[in-house]
């Protein structure tokens, strides 16, 4: 039982390219989600998906995609990345709704020049 | 919108004190509160969740309050270790669909 796992661990990219980060959990869990670490500003939710086949956006969905390709596998993309998107990157998920404990994967340091 | 504060932002105590970490949220209508253990450049540990209609939850050295009235949540460490030493979040639900909203956290730094 691995949990939540996140690949890449590292990504350094040139502004303007493309990648999707990678996110997969065991747990059978409904609900899962994307946030952004940055220092000063805490975690903050990208987009999350309450179940398999929806998604919706949370604070910060600007400049990104995602998909939920099926229950287990909630994928991040970045179209055209940009320096402030320079960030820790954390999974997560939960068996849905608010009453249940989240976990969390551990995180994708992204870096763009 | 739901507000997670925790104060302080940092604290340095020796080694086998006990100590209180402490988080404020603004709204009471809360499903559960969260808390969180992160070490530099990992991940977060998921350390006790406490529900809506509890009042606290104990995991060995820790335990945690919920006074949903005044909007106050506790983590209090009994005889702390540099092992401890960590930085500390503390989240709320921010609504039904189970997302959290965190607090900035507070870096403990105990000293042998």
């Amino acid at each position: 039982n691995a949990g939540v796992t996140q690949t890449p661990k590292f990504q350094v990219l040139k502004t303007g390219q493309s990648m999707t980060l990678q996110c997969a959990q065991d747990m059978n869990h409904n609900s899962m989600y994307w946030y952004r670490q940055d220092p000063g500003m805490g975690l903050r939710l990208i987009y999350y998906s309450a179940s398999e086949g929806t998604t919706d956006k949370g604070e910060v969905p600007n400049g990104y995609n995602v998909s939920r390709l099926n229950k287990r596998e909630f994928s991040l993309r970045l179209e055209s990345a940009a320096p402030s998107q320079t960030s820790v990157y954390f999974c997560a998920s939960n068996s849905g709704g608010g009453s249940y404990e989240q976990y969390f994967g551990p995180g994708t340091r992204l870096t763009v020049t | 919108k739901q507000e997670v504060t925790q104060i302080p932002a940092a604290l340095s105590v020796p080694e086998g004190e006990n100590l209180v970490l402490n988080c404020s949220f603004t709204d009471s209508a809360i499903y559960n509160l969260q808390w969180f253990r992160q070490d530099p450049g990992k991940g977060l540990t998921s350390l006790l969740l406490i529900q809506s209609s509890q009042r606290e939850q104990t995991s060995g050295r820790l335990n945690a309050s919920l006074d949903k009235s005044s909007g106050r949540s506790t983590l209090y460490i009994a005889a702390s270790q540099p092992g401890d030493s960590a930085t500390y979040l503390c989240a709320s639900e921010g609504g039904s669909q189970g997302n959290l909203i965190f607090g900035k956290g507070t870096k403990l730094s105990v000293k042998p």
